[in-house]
């Protein structure tokens, strides 16, 4: 059963602070891994995706990838109130899964003013 | 881009009545089409996989005569829920492949549909 793992929280920051997310992955032969938003009520919104061993910036968030830990992370900096929601751990990119997205239950984010 | 688009927003319909769904991508050819259902405070779930132009591919348990898909073009997806009860209430979200930097590809979601039966 190919599967991905995320603390499902609630992870509590004070605002201006780092929040750290994480995330494991059990299949081997995935090769993309994404990060999803979901306020209360809406649908998810993409926000980082990540191919590549390390770490890739894009303004507040910084995805961080290990594939021998099978690990994939997500740091939000100077957190927001705004950023307060469900972030969804996704991997994808193996042809065995019909290309479909395997999910996290997801983590419930709470930025305190 | 990557723009997708679900009508409608919100549904209340009557117990037994069969509602539609439909998933559009505004601004760019989607082969593929995923339909998830969520309920509150729950993760998604993958009901079934819509391919352009064959039959969908649903995931186990869930009934494919009742939840209807349809992927006639290259732009839409639709889902029927027929003969509908108070247990199909819920939020029905679309989504549909798009590449993405680096030949990737992943998912951009619709805004999602909120069904009440009563």
């Amino acid at each position: 059963q190919k599967e991905v793992e995320q603390n499902s929280g609630p992870l509590s920051v004070p605002e201006g602070a780092i929040a750290s997310l994480n995330c494991t992955y059990s299949d081997r032969g995935s090769q993309s891994f994404f990060w999803y938003r979901q306020y209360s009520g809406k649908s998810p919104e993409l926000i980082m995706f990540i191919y590549s061993n390390g770490d890739k910036e894009d303004g507040r968030f910084t995805a961080q990838l290990n594939k021998a830990s099978q690990y994939v992370s997500l740091l939000i900096r100077d957190s927001q109130p705004s950023d307060s929601a469900t972030y969804l751990c996704a991997s994808g990119g193996n042809a065995g899964n019909n290309r479909k997205l395997i999910w996290g239950l997801g983590t419930s984010l709470a930025v305190n003013p | 881009g990557a723009v997708v688009s679900q009508h409608p927003s919100r549904v209340i319909c009557k117990s037994g009545t069969s509602v539609k769904i439909e998933c559009r991508s505004l601004d760019f050819q989607a082969t593929t089409m995923f339909w998830y259902r969520q309920f509150p405070k729950q993760s998604l779930m993958l009901m079934a996989t819509s391919n352009e132009g064959s039959k969908a591919t649903y995931e186990q348990g869930v009934e494919k005569d009742k939840f209807l898909i349809n992927h006639a073009s290259l732009t839409l997806s639709t889902l029927t829920v027929t003969s509908a009860h108070p247990e199909d209430s819920s939020f029905y979200i679309c989504s549909a492949r798009d590449q993405i930097a680096g030949g990737g590809e992943t998912q951009y979601f619709g805004p999602g549909t909120r069904l009440l039966v009563l």
